[in-house]
């Protein structure tokens, strides 16, 4: 499965977007991205996932750039429950053992 | 639907001793995929149950096994303790049916696992 890369952490306002990107540079055809979200001592929450086009469902809005080396998962109007550590991975179409890297910590701000 | 459970939430064991841990499936899913997570090491592939047979097995020695039922629920037991096994213990499922296209899993809230 390709790697991705995250900032480690950001900070985001109460009540503002909150955009997180990944890079994915050595993506496959085959291999989808998925984003999950982990609060603290929790089991990992699935959020989003694509494969070329963007995305979006309740939770959040996934971008996916034209080539596919890159996304941002969009957070649309985050919340203090919002703050977590969030995986984006990249995962072939069959198989499934996931792997998380360092994911990045979110921390909302009142 | 209700989600994915484990039981139990925490457990704290001794060296030496052998723990079984239990996780329910989404209703309706017949996969079983079970995870190791700890703060060195991240999140680690343990094994993967359909259908009552093993699919797939991650680097882990043979003290950690598992089982499925018909029912789908999933067992796994971890011989012989050690500190190192201290960890948050992750069961996640999916529908396991769909072929070529990659499966959503759901993970569970997690059993957390001290080992003293």
């Amino acid at each position: 499965d390709a790697k991705t890369t995250q900032p480690p952490s950001m900070d985001c306002a109460e009540g503002r977007a909150a955009n997180l990107p990944c890079n994915h540079s050595t993506i496959s055809g085959n291999e989808y991205v998925y984003w999950y979200r982990q609060i603290h001592s929790q089991g990992p929450q699935y959020i989003i996932h694509g494969l070329k086009n963007n995305e979006t469902n309740e939770m959040a809005s996934l971008i996916i750039t034209e080539d596919r080396k890159s996304s941002t998962l969009i957070l649309p109007h985050a919340t203090l429950r919002d703050t977590a550590v969030y995986y984006c991975i990249v995962i072939k179409a069959a198989g499934n053992k996931l792997t998380f890297g360092g994911g990045t910590r979110v921390l909302v701000k009142p | 639907k209700a989600g994915v459970t484990q039981t139990p939430r925490y457990l704290i064991k001794t060296r030496g001793q052998q723990v079984t841990l239990s996780c329910s499936p989404i209703s309706g899913h017949r996969s079983v995929s079970w995870y190791q997570q700890t703060p060195g090491q991240g999140l680690q592939f343990l094994f993967e149950y359909f259908s009552e047979t093993q699919r797939n097995k991650g680097n882990f020695p043979g003290r950690f096994s598992g089982r499925q039922f018909s029912n789908s629920r999933s067992e796994m037991n971890v011989s012989t303790l050690e500190l190192g096994d201290s960890a948050l213990y992750l069961c996640a499922s999916s529908s396991g049916t769909s072929g070529a296209r990659r499966e959503t899993q759901y993970f569970g809230p997690g059993t957390r696992l001290l080992v003293l």
